[in-house]
């Protein structure tokens, strides 16, 4: 158990177009999920706290209206890359938090994203 | 900003041998988490750990929960090949509970 799935894996865009990366949760459900943004050869950032039913908690730095977070069921979590630029191309991760306890977090394999 | 060192940042083994990494903090964690990444690939979770001194095993992982709540290590033995990858720990913070801190990593490569 606890799969975490993303769509797509990998996307190449146009500067000035929006994504939209899907994050489910397989087989448990997930009232809080998380996104992440890796660079190369870097460790994983903490992009925002997505609460399903509520709005996205943003971490310092990262913009909201930019990194649009809708969460609308208990097993999918869903982040837009608005007007994307090629300083937004990264792989960005998701991850579900199973049980109640929150002490248990399980990723999705990642999406690339390349902005041209 | 980084609140997690992790150490070594490479390492270098021949397959068979042990490997020891390690990981701490200024802050306190109520949880410490250990993950391995492969490329192009999103973290796996290793070994969870919950509370102060816990010592649990995942078949040749052993990993530790730090009494002071401030560090944790990781240990392999006999290492194979598949082995090689990026090694994140990661916790929760004693003061926000929900969000996991990554550290910058551990790169391991085995040498056949």
């Amino acid at each position: 158990g606890a799969v975490v799935s993303q769509h797509p894996s990998w996307v190449i865009c146009k500067s000035g177009t929006s994504v939209k990366i899907e994050c489910r949760s397989l087989d448990f459900q997930a009232t809080t999920m998380f996104w992440y943004r890796q660079f190369p050869k870097q460790s994983l950032m903490l992009m925002a706290t997505s609460n399903e039913g509520s709005k996205a908690t943003y971490e310092q730095g990262v913009e909201k209206d930019k990194f649009l977070i809708n969460h609308a069921s208990l097993t999918l979590s869903t982040l837009t890359v608005t007007s994307a630029h090629p300083e937004d191309s990264s792989f960005y991760i998701c991850s579900a938090q199973r049980g109640s306890q929150g002490r248990e977090q399980y990723f999705g394999p990642g999406t690339r994203l390349t902005v041209t | 900003g980084q609140q997690l060192n992790q150490s070594p940042q490479s390492m270098f083994i021949q397959e068979g041998e042990d490997v020891s990494m390690n990981c701490t903090s200024s802050s306190i964690f109520n949880t410490w988490l250990w993950y391995k990444q492969d490329p192009g690939e999103g973290p796996v979770l290793l070994i969870a750990l919950y509370k102060a001194g816990e010592l649990t095993s995942n078949g040749r992982l052993t990993a530790q929960f730090g009494i002071t709540r401030k560090d944790s290590f990781l240990n392999i033995s006999a290492s194979i090949p598949s082995d090689v990858g990026i090694y994140f720990c990661a916790g929760q913070l004693e003061t926000s509970y929900d969000k996991v801190i990554f550290g910058p990593g551990t790169s391991l490569s085995v040498i056949p």
